[in-house]
Parts: C-alpha cells; structure tokens; sequence
C-alpha cells in the first residue's frame, strides 16, 4: 500500500536550517505530483508547496517562498524540503503528501499523507 | 486568495446520530473540494474528492455535497472512531496553490 514517511524533523534554533525528507513506497513515485503542507501546534493545515512529477513545475505559498526548497530524487522515491532562515512560527507538525492521478479528474485532490515530522524552531 | 470556512466549529454527538459539516468557499470552487480526516497520531486522510465523490476504502455514512461556493459533508449513525477535526480542502486555484478550511472538531456528546 502506499506509505509515506518524513523524517528530519527536530529542534533547531531561529535562523538555521533542516531539511526533512519524505520516502515512499508502494506505489510509482515518478508518476505523481507531491506537496509539503504543515500543521502549527493548535492551527490548521497550511499548504506549502508542490513539485510536478518530474520537477519541472514548483509553487510554493507565499508564506515560505524564498526560504524554503521543495524538491526530489525519483531515483530515491524521496521528496525533500530544505528550509533556511527557520522561524519561530514555522514550529510545526511537517506531512508529505501525495496527490491523486487523472483517475480522480482533471483536477486532483491529494490523496494520501504521510504521519508527519515535528519541527521545533526554538533557542 | 481564495478563503474556506467552516462551521460549526465543535459539533458534540451522540454515537449513532448524524453530523452536518459546513464548508463555505469565498468564491467558486467549482467541484474542486475534499475532505479530509485527521486524528491525533495517525496520518490524515482523505475521505472526499470532487466534492461528492468517496475516496477509496471510505464507508457509506461518509456523503459530500454542494459546488461553487457551499459544501456539506454528512456523517450518517457516527461511529467512536469518526470523532476527530474535518478539513474542508479547495484545490481549484490557477496557478495551483491550495487552501484549508479552519476545521471542525466533531467530539462526543
């Protein structure tokens, strides 16, 4: 079945950087677009960004456009987020997440999420 | 940007009744609205696509409806494990970008 697991998260002091990484499995990974969304402690879901299967398209929410890099190595099966000059209120629960295939429409929802990694932006 | 409410934002029920959760969208949406269930600990998961359509594996008691603008997801005869926080999801928007719903916690009575 399909699974989805983050790693990389931890705590880490304002201004420095992590980067987490998604890997999956059970399912062809180049052949499906893929997005980072997080969780704030006591928030909703933020969406943060998305890669096209193969890379070539990348949108990232306003929020963490120039600090924060989606990206994958689909010679891995794993998607990755580097995220620089880190914040306090970037502290949050990080999921993977995959988006459906054409099968589910023109349009795809996203169809399945990994557990999350917690990320701490403390001193 | 387009902005998702929802309401209520706690529903308390009894095990056995039925649930309505509301999803207003600022502007159209078309169909391009899910559902989606997060309890603590575990991975969401997706239970509505295309406003009405059930994703695989999602029982029956779960239904979605509306387009455009307003949407309602419908829990029929709630069992113990469908107490947790519904996010309504549009992803509708050129260039893509996606937003969420603030949720709706559906706890016990």
């Amino acid at each position: 079945q399909v699974q989805l697991v983050e790693s990389g998260g931890g705590v880490v002091q304002p201004g420095r950087s992590l980067r987490l990484s998604c890997a999956a499995s059970g399912f062809t990974f180049s052949t499906y677009a893929l997005h980072w969304v997080r969780q704030a402690p006591g928030k909703g879901l933020e969406w943060l960004a998305l890669i096209a299967l193969d890379g070539s398209n990348i949108n990232y929410a306003d929020s963490v456009k120039g600090r924060f890099t989606i990206s994958r190595d689909n010679s891995k099966n794993t998607l990755y987020l580097q995220m620089n000059s880190l914040r306090a209120e970037d502290t949050a629960v990080y999921y993977c997440v995959r988006e459906g295939g054409l099968e589910m429409g023109p349009v795809p929802p996203f169809d399945h999420w990994g557990q999350g990694t917690l990320v701490t932006v403390s001193s | 940007e387009i902005v998702l409410t929802q309401s209520p934002a706690t529903l308390s029920v009894s095990p056995g009744e039925s649930a309505t959760l509301s999803c207003r969208a600022s502007q159209s949406v078309r169909s391009n609205l899910a559902w989606h269930q997060l309890k603590p600990g575990q991975a969401p998961r997706l239970l509505v696509y295309g406003a009405s359509t059930r994703a695989t594996g999602i029982p029956a008691r779960f239904s979605g409806g509306g387009s455009g603008t307003d949407f309602t997801l419908t829990i029929s005869s709630l069992q113990s494990e469908d107490f947790a926080v519904y996010y309504c999801q549009q992803y509708d928007t050129w260039p893509r970008s996606f937003t969420f719903g603030p949720g709706t916690k559906v706890d016990i009575k």
